[in-house]
């Protein structure tokens, strides 16, 4: 059975540093990982999308990697803002076509 | 390109009522996903549609919750009756395909069981 841990489950940090979160899953078995972003009271913004053939994804200041044999991604944001604060959720998708979730981490970025 | 599309955004019902969402997925995906979220956890998987077909219902409460995909366009999740722990955003899904594409989320409904 397939589960994804992202740790921290909460991180504080001050505007413009850099700051990298990381997603684990148990199942190498997967088609890609998906990272999302979700606002207070709103739905998920898909952010970044790696396929498993695929090592790294960037968008602006984001930067995903992948490492499938070893279960792992981090979420790179460079030059923090407090605009990024959210919750920040990776999802793999496994064999069976399934998205499943981690927990979330929940960014502050103080101005 | 709409997005995918939820209703209502917000519900509350007393317990033991009945509660039904509406999702109208991105048009020509034809996987939709219904999850569930907590206050404070990730989403959990409730169903997974491929076109009218179910692939994956495991997570599903069948003894109160259902739902439909009619002519595999747009779904309805049923919660009958509901109860307190049923509290929760309810998240509708959509992608073209089930394996390597991407997945697009609607803004969700959140549900209040009083």
């Amino acid at each position: 059975k397939q589960e994804v841990t992202q740790i921290p489950a909460a991180l504080s940090v001050p505007e413009g540093e850099n700051l990298v979160l990381n997603c684990s899953f148990t199942d190498s078995a997967i088609y890609n990982l998906q990272w999302f972003r979700q606002d207070p009271g709103k739905g998920l913004t898909s952010l970044l999308l790696i396929q498993s053939s695929q090592r790294e994804q960037t968008s602006g200041r984001l930067n995903a990697s992948l490492d499938k044999s070893s279960g792992r991604s981090t979420l790179y944001i460079a030059a923090s803002q407090p605009g990024d604060s959210a919750t920040y959720l990776c999802a793999v998708r496994t064999q069976g076509g399934k998205l499943i979730f981690g927990q979330g981490t929940e960014l502050s970025v103080k101005p | 390109e709409a997005g995918v599309a939820q209703s209502p955004r917000y519900k509350i019902i007393e317990k033991r009522q009945s509660v039904a969402f509406w999702c109208n997925p991105i048009s020509g995906h034809a996987t939709l996903y219904w999850y569930q979220q907590i206050l404070g956890q990730g989403p959990k998987l409730l169903i997974q549609f491929q076109n009218n077909g179910v692939v994956d219902d495991s997570q599903l409460p069948k003894d109160r919750f259902s739902a439909e995909r009619l002519k595999g366009v747009d779904s309805t999740l049923k919660i009958q009756p509901a109860k307190l722990e049923d509290s929760a955003v309810y998240l509708c899904a959509s992608s073209f395909g089930h394996s390597n594409t991407e997945a697009f989320f609607g803004q969700g409904t959140r549900l209040t069981v009083v």
